[in-house]
């Protein structure tokens, strides 16, 4: 069965650090990425997506993901965290030979002490 | 430009009762999605409608139901409420299926007592 993979569970860095989120998906065929963000108390926000082309993605915030076919990845990143940072971030992906649904990963919960 | 609108905010109801949610999608958007996200078990996707038709499924018993009105706004029916259903509810909206941006509501919460 098609499913999205975040290893890790809880991140907890200082500021100025540098991010790396994993994600791995089990999708053939072509496949639709995202990575979401929930920020304590709101709502889920689309960060960036990856649909086709230059496979490194810009997203908002200074976020950026890289899609590795051979990898089956879509890992996160983020150069310097600040603590506005803190929130659970959840990568999804969508494909047609899936019913076209968008799957979630189990999130990743980032805290970023100040 | 208004987002996908949910009420009610929160909801309590006692166990064996229903519970109905409401969504109203973003102008222009055709299909929407509901997904369960209850604590520890991440998003769970539950059903999706496209032009008024129930396009998929998730892996939900069938006491949780739904349907899309022709203005394409939704209602999610669980029956038979029990503890473990309390969780945010969220619903999402896009434009018709393929490969478009899925853009989310604030969610409902439900809680079971």
């Amino acid at each position: 069965a098609q499913s999205v993979s975040q290893h890790n569970h809880h991140v907890i860095l200082s500021e100025a650090a540098s991010l790396e989120l994993g994600c791995n998906y089990s999708y053939g065929g072509t496949v639709n990425l995202f990575w979401y963000v929930q920020y304590p108390g709101q709502h889920l926000q689309l960060l960036l997506k990856y649909f086709s082309g230059d496979p490194l993605v810009k997203g908002i915030k200074g976020f950026e993901a890289e899609f590795i076919k051979s990898k089956f990845s879509f890992n996160l990143r983020k150069p310097s965290v600040q603590w506005s940072d803190t929130a659970e971030y959840f990568c999804a992906a969508r494909s047609r030979n899936a019913g076209n649904m968008l799957t979630f990963g189990g999130g990743t919960r980032l805290m970023v002490k100040p | 430009e208004a987002g996908v609108t949910q009420s009610p905010t929160h909801l309590i109801k006692t166990r064996g009762q229903q519970a109905t949610l409401r969504c109203s999608p973003i102008s222009g958007h055709t299909s929407v999605y509901w997904y369960q996200q209850a604590l520890g078990l991440g998003l769970q996707f539950l059903l999706w409608y496209d032009e008024g038709e129930e396009r998929n499924r998730g892996n939900f018993p069938p006491r949780f139901s739904g349907r899309q009105f022709p203005n394409y706004s939704s209602e999610l029916n669980v029956n038979a409420l029990e503890l473990e259903d309390s969780a945010l509810y969220l619903c999402a909206s896009s434009f018709p299926s393929g490969g478009d941006t899925i853009y989310f509501g604030e969610g409902s919460w439900l809680t079971v007592v």
